[in-house]
């Protein structure tokens, strides 16, 4: 989607943490939201942010929203072979705009 | 066990011919969507229904028809006006689609691929 953007690719050792960027521009986005999906899969929810929260924590992943700059991250600690994935950032107005997807390649 | 489901898993469609995408949800969701992901280009939505009887179309709906006659169903048919139909469709559903935390569940995703 033109309205959010991301990098496409991201290589990682495994047990580092991973983090993921993401940039929307609709300001009016009440849910921003983090989906993986897996080969030849569909999209399976990670976790989503509320607008008026700056970081929501859980168990491995830690999501940071910057309103002001329009930027979200989903970081990813330990990261295990089985986060090879993409993953997608989404904005929500009432409809879903999702970026492009970030590959994750995680090397042993 | 409750989701959506999505039939076929691979599709091959013939030059000038029409074919049908199924998806089925029993999650009881008034919304559903359909998508069409290509490489490097995420998801894009074609058509959307917040409730049966009703549609609308996505970004990219030329090419592409719905039906919504019951709740649990909403059929994609691509048909031969869309000339470029090879990629991978996905369907989802949601409670509403009057914004907020309108959480969308996935299905499996159709491969459709042109002879």
């Amino acid at each position: 989607g033109e309205d959010v953007e991301q990098s496409l690719f991201l290589s990682v050792r495994e047990g580092d943490s991973s983090v993921i960027n993401c940039t929307y521009t609709d300001s009016s986005s009440t849910y921003l939201y983090w989906y993986k999906q897996e080969p030849g899969a569909g999209l399976q929810l990670l976790t989503y942010i509320f607008s008026n929260m700056d970081m929501k924590q859980d168990q491995r992943l830690t999501v940071l929203l910057n309103k002001k700059d329009k930027h979200l991250s989903l970081r990813i600690a330990d990261t295990q072979t089985g986060d090879s994935a993409i993953y997608f950032c989404a904005e929500s107005d009432y409809k879903l705009s999702f970026g492009a997807g970030t590959t994750v390649t995680v090397r042993a | 066990d409750g989701g959506i489901t999505q039939s076929p898993k691979y599709l091959f469609r013939k030059e000038g011919q029409n074919v049908t995408l199924s998806c089925e949800q029993n999650l009881n969701h008034d919304a559903m969507y359909w998508y069409r992901q290509d490489p490097g280009q995420g998801l894009r939505l074609i058509y959307y229904s917040q409730i049966v009887n009703d549609f609308q179309k996505g970004d990219i709906a030329e090419g592409y028809s719905v039906s919504r006659e019951k709740k649990e169903s909403f059929p994609l048919t691509v048909t031969s006006a869309q000339k470029n139909p090879t990629a991978f469709y996905l369907c989802a559903s949601s409670m509403t689609s009057r914004g907020g935390l309108e959480t969308q569940y996935f299905g499996p995703g159709t491969r459709l691929l042109v002879l």
